[in-house]
């Protein structure tokens, strides 16, 4: 049973750039999370998807940043426009269900953009 | 400030020494986990522990949560130097679905 896939595993765009992420969840798992981590700081929750649903992107910022989660295939993080600050790992996560308390999260080996 | 915050920010022992680690929390939760990261690649989760359980083992790892101080140990016993990693402790907030996560404990053992 492969684990939870994202690519690129590097990515690197110039300022304005859009840059897209991509997530596979474990089979089986239909929640899909997004976090970013910064250097030397600890992950931060983005947002929560269900198959087409977005559950919660109350740590997603308003502009520029979008993510999705199609019947079929990966989930995307899209970034558009990017800027410096946007440079960090980004991780993804998914489990076989969540509701209440959370189960365990699978994390992927995450995305690390560099913005130029 | 945010919840689950680990402490100490960075701790470095010899191997075959025991490692603690400390995370503090301010909401309620319904569990709390342990993960560990190793530098530049993702987490690996160690263990989960619910409200309602006070503690934990799995291997060398033993976790302790006290839900009246709203806190959690994580003790890893005999350390090896392949337990150089950084552990972050993440907690649901009772929010159901994401996980907040404290800024971690860096952690190297000496052989």
């Amino acid at each position: 049973n492969a684990g939870v896939m994202q690519n690129p595993r590097h990515l690197v765009r110039r300022r304005g750039q859009e840059a897209r992420l991509r997530c596979s969840p474990m089979k089986g798992h239909s929640h899909v999370y997004w976090y970013r981590q910064l250097p030397e700081e600890g992950l931060k929750f983005m947002v929560y998807l269900q198959k087409e649903n977005i559950i919660d992107e109350s740590g997603m910022p308003k502009e520029r940043f979008s993510a999705e989660f199609p019947k079929e295939g990966p989930s995307i993080l899209r970034i558009q426009q990017v800027v410096r600050g946007d440079s960090a790992a980004y991780f993804c996560a998914s489990s076989p269900q969540s509701k209440g308390g959370s189960d365990e999260q699978f994390f992927g080996p995450g995305t690390r953009l560099t913005v130029l | 400030s945010q919840q689950g915050e680990e402490d100490p920010q960075a701790l470095s022992i010899q191997e075959g020494e025991n490692a603690t680690m400390n995370c503090s929390y301010k909401t309620s939760i319904n569990n709390l986990q342990w993960y560990r990261q190793n530098s530049g690649r993702g987490l690996v989760h160690l263990i989960l522990i619910r409200s309602n359980e006070r503690e934990k083992h799995s291997g060398r790892l033993r976790v302790t949560l006290d839900t009246s101080k709203k806190s959690s140990s994580l003790l890893i016993t005999a350390s090896r130097a392949a337990d150089t990693a950084s552990y972050f402790c993440a907690t649901d907030g009772n929010q159901g679905g994401k996980l907040i996560f404290g800024q971690g404990t860096e952690l190297s053992v000496k052989p």
